[in-house]
């Protein structure tokens, strides 16, 4: 199976802030990547597809990038909506696995 | 609108079954695969298996293979997801879900979840 490290596994930052998640796969995913945003008691929502593009009537202050092992997940001039976990998956192979998560809080 | 319809929180004693649906409107289930993802109390998310519809064909991961078994009703357009052998370890919530990310139309489309809770 495809591991997927996710970190920080917490971050705290300021309104405005630029915030990094990072994800590194065990072996090469290919792009095949997706971000998630989740709420407390809410349903995980789609942020990106394929490492780096952005789904439909998501902020374009989200963005994705990466290739090969090693992706990342940045939001730029942080809003209070943006607190959230946010989780990584592959679906380049199956089992589909997701990161630990990220809990972002504001500063 | 897409809208997968998740059926209500369970109680369930160790040893016993629960089976748990996931009516889906607005989007032929024989079109996509149905996926069941979990999230322990706090803790991230756990992809359980997928079901083809149009077929019936299942991929589990592997801790799940006797845990979970995936049907699909496609004149309902419902999917289904039975637990068996309850422990307190499977107390989680269970989320089904759809998506396709590869060309065209991407989507991703999740149920509300449902909660399982195994207690004596």
């Amino acid at each position: 199976d495809i591991q997927m490290t996710q970190s920080p596994a917490s971050l705290s930052a300021s309104l405005g802030e630029t915030v990094t998640i990072e994800c590194r796969a065990s072996e090469d995913i290919y792009n095949g990547l997706a971000w998630y945003q989740q709420k407390p008691g809410k349903s995980p929502q789609l942020l990106i597809y394929n490492a780096n593009s952005l789904h439909t009537g998501v902020p374009s202050r989200f963005s994705g990038s990466g290739s090969g092992t090693q992706y990342s997940l940045k939001i730029n001039s942080l809003q209070s909506e943006d607190v959230a976990s946010y989780f990584c998956q592959q679906y380049y192979n199956y089992p589909n696995t997701f990161g630990a998560g990220t809990k972002l809080e504001l500063k | 609108e897409v809208q997968l319809q998740q059926s209500g929180a369970e109680l369930g004693k160790p040893g016993t079954s629960v089976k748990l649906s996931c009516k889906v409107s607005g989007y032929n289930i024989r079109n996509t695969y149905m996926h069941w993802v979990n999230q322990r109390p706090g803790k991230g998310l756990e992809w359980i298996g997928r079901i083809d519809p149009a077929n019936g064909n299942t991929i589990y991961a592997e801790k799940f293979k006797s845990k979970a078994t995936l049907t699909a009703d496609t004149s309902s357009n419902t999917a289904y997801m039975q637990l068996s052998q309850l422990k307190s370890d499977d107390t989680a919530i269970y989320f089904c879900a759809m998506w396709y990310y590869y060309s065209g139309d991407r989507f991703a489309y999740w149920g509300q979840g449902t909660l399982v809770t195994v207690s004596s």
